[in-house]
């Protein structure tokens, strides 16, 4: 197990076009996060799934973004009719569910620039 | 509510100890990490400490936890230049799920 992929890397899109990025989470791991980082700010939690079920939303999280985890493994991020504003870079991230102290382990992030 | 608040900016010389402090707002954080980012590239965990342990030393890295001042520090000996980068400080709060909420960061500038 290579941890958490994301693909693409970066993604520049025009301003009304749809996205979606994809997560292979660390296989063991049965919860799986999106956040959202943009330029010198932390990362802003966005959902996240145990297993397949999506237990969690942030307001963040408008009616434009969908996210899926189908079958408990890999995971999409979906935006609909982008915005400037979600110009940011998308982070996943998984862990066990147990214990809680384990920390996550993310991935290298997919980058969005809307145009 | 949630938040975490640390400084900005550090600059060290290498060799020097660096010590990056945070402040955090819940009372009820059960787990408080550090986080290290590299330009480009996504989170990595240095460290984690829970919340009935004032003190956790790892290696080069020694994390002080002052809960009645809700205060955490991360310290680095013997920082070298490979050490440049944004450092989040995180908390996890909460029942059942306990979200992880992160800092701004403070970006650390090893100078050679």
């Amino acid at each position: 197990d290579t941890g958490v992929s994301q693909n693409p890397r970066h993604k520049i899109t025009k301003r009304g076009q749809n996205v979606t990025f994809r997560c292979d989470p660390i296989s063991e791991h049965n919860r799986l996060y999106w956040y959202r980082q943009t330029l010198g700010q932390g990362p802003e939690f966005l959902t996240y799934f145990q297993n397949e079920a999506q237990l969690e939303k942030s307001r963040l999280l408008s009616d434009r973004f969908s996210a899926e985890r189908p079958k408990g493994s890999f995971s999409t991020l979906e935006i609909q009719r982008t915005e400037q504003g979600d110009s940011a870079m998308y982070l996943c991230a998984s862990s066990f569910a147990q214990p809680t102290n384990y920390g996550y382990t993310f991935g290298s992030g997919t980058r969005l620039t809307v145009v | 509510g949630e938040d975490v608040e640390q400084s900005l900016f550090l600059s060290v010389r290498e060799g020097d100890s660096s010590v990056i402090n945070c402040t955090y707002t819940d009372s009820s954080s059960t787990y408080l990490y550090w986080y290290k980012q590299e330009p480009g590239a996504g989170l990595q965990l240095l460290t984690y400490i829970f919340s009935n342990m004032d003190m956790k030393q790892d290696q080069r890295l020694t994390v002080l936890l002052n809960k009645k001042d809700k205060h955490l520090s991360l310290r680095i000996a013997d920082t070298q230049t490979g050490d440049s980068a944004i450092y989040f400080c995180a908390e996890r709060v909460g029942k059942g799920y306990q979200k992880v909420t992160f800092g701004i960061g403070t970006k650390l500038q090893v100078i050679p």
